[in-house]
């Protein structure tokens, strides 16, 4: 089927390796963060959130980096596996009073990991 | 099932058919969000239901486009007279209530191509 990941940005690394995928926010006001993987023909699935009180939280083999200041958003995937290759989202949200919960995407970047 | 359902996986259209999407959330989600997602690009947000109503349709791109959730579950996305912009992956996602779990839960979406 048709590719997510066409036109994106791409990130070559060896199997084994660490990535860092990195991502700009566009709102100061946001308050909290989420990383979703898309693979072709599914819909995204989360893989860790932050909130921005926080500057760095850890997952499974996946580290999240805040950096308010810049406004600057990273993935850091430890001990890259075949399985991680996939289009990579950041979103962002702000929990105001009349929020609704709904999130501004990134731009996005293929994650290509070569065996 | 245990996921968000989306039906048809697939739709092609004719420019100027109406077309109607359908999406099963998780059940006992109140919150329930549609997406578009273009080649190449983040989704992007349509509109949003808390239960059966919609408290958020400032994505919706014209009104061609209509979402309705009567019951509160099923939601059914509508856009009418189709054109070949509306080529794109429409994704359903939903929630536990806002402020108690943030993560939302994608469905892997409805291909809609226009011809």
């Amino acid at each position: 089927g048709e590719s997510v990941g066409l036109h994106l940005p791409t990130l070559s690394v060896q199997e084994g390796d660490n990535s860092i995928i990195n991502c700009a926010y566009s709102n100061s006001a946001s308050d909290y963060f989420i990383w979703y993987k898309q693979e072709s023909g599914k819909g995204p699935q989360f893989i860790i959130d932050i909130r921005s009180n926080m500057d760095k939280r850890q997952g499974q083999r996946v580290t999240v980096l805040l950096n308010k200041t810049v406004k600057h958003l990273s993935l850091q995937i430890a001990a890259t596996q075949p399985g991680d290759s996939a289009v990579y989202f950041c979103a962002e949200n702000s929990f105001s009073s009349s929020n609704t919960g709904k999130l501004i995407f990134g731009q996005g970047t293929t994650l290509q990991v070569k065996p | 099932g245990a996921g968000v359902s989306q039906s048809p996986r697939y739709k092609v259209a004719k420019r100027g058919q109406d077309v109607a999407l359908r999406c099963d959330p998780i059940s006992g989600h109140v919150s329930l969000f549609w997406y578009q997602q273009a080649l190449g690009q983040g989704p992007e947000f349509l509109t949003y239901f808390q239960n059966e109503a919609q408290l958020d349709k400032s994505g919706l791109p014209s009104d061609r486009f209509f979402a309705e959730r009567p019951e509160g579950s099923v939601s059914t996305l509508k856009i009418q007279r189709t054109q070949q912009e509306d080529s794109a992956v429409y994704l359903c996602a939903s929630s536990t209530p806002i402020g108690a779990n943030y993560g939302y839960t994608f469905g892997s979406g409805t291909r809609l191509t226009v011809v």
